[in-house]
């Protein structure tokens, strides 16, 4: 079964807005690392922002924000202000486990933003 | 601080032939992980070091094969290439394996295409 879910195959925003780009999770282990990837054409994977399942607020990292919904499984990545150097692709990730976990990390398919000038 | 550096970065090999990759990690970074991205199945875990020993392995042919030294520095070796190895090989390093501040660092990735 496929543990990261992102819906959005592909999404245009405006520059100067901000965007949603939406990922779900399924685990069953209460302790559980989320990560944000940044994928330009380039092809280097750039980390943006991470959220632990025990942290009691949203990560922030700048213009991006992570809405950790726990109850619904979601970790959904919000970009403010819209640049067009944010045109990418963008992945969601997941490792379960604790702090001296050895589970693997599980990408999502990934999210392509376009932003339009 | 050097990033996470790879070695070639392009390559071209022809099928049943072998090849080796290398990636230096992040000076300090102990965990070394290699993924193999390509259009049509995106991103998969291909193994995890940790200390020189491998920590997880990825659902891959046993033609797929990896090691770790004592400076972190790993290498990862496809033997018999086949067309369908074609593919952006991307390492990725982190300071451990848990889950608290060890978000991964990847490297510009080899691009290898099998003909």
């Amino acid at each position: 079964a496929q543990k990261i879910t992102q819906t959005q195959p592909g999404m245009f925003v405006q520059e100067k807005e901000a965007v949603t780009l939406d990922c779900t999770y399924d685990t069953s282990d209460p302790s559980y690392g989320l990560f944000w990837y940044k994928q330009p054409s380039s092809g280097e994977m750039i980390f943006l922002i991470y959220q632990g399942s025990y942290d009691q607020q949203n990560a922030t990292e700048g213009r991006y924000s992570l809405n950790f919904q726990k109850a619904r499984k979601s970790a959904n990545l919000v970009i403010s202000a819209s640049q067009l150097g944010d045109s990418a692709m963008y992945f969601c990730a997941m490792r379960e486990g604790g702090e001296t976990s050895y589970d693997k990390v599980i990408f999502g398919p990934g999210t392509s933003l376009s932003v339009i000038p | 601080k050097a990033g996470v550096t790879q070695t070639p970065r392009y390559l071209i090999k022809t099928r049943g032939q072998q090849v080796t990759l290398s990636c230096s990690p992040i000076s300090g970074h102990r965990s070394v992980s290699w993924y193999q991205q390509t259009p049509g199945q995106g991103l998969q875990f291909l193994f995890e070091y940790f200390s020189e020993t491998q920590r997880n392995k990825g659902n891959f042919p046993g033609r797929f094969s990896g090691r770790q030294f004592s400076n972190s520095r790993s290498e990862m070796n496809v033997s018999t290439l086949e067309l369908g190895d074609s593919a952006l090989y991307l390492c990725a390093s982190s300071l451990g394996m848990g889950l608290y501040g060890y978000e991964q660092y990847f490297g510009p990735g080899t691009r290898l295409t099998v003909t």
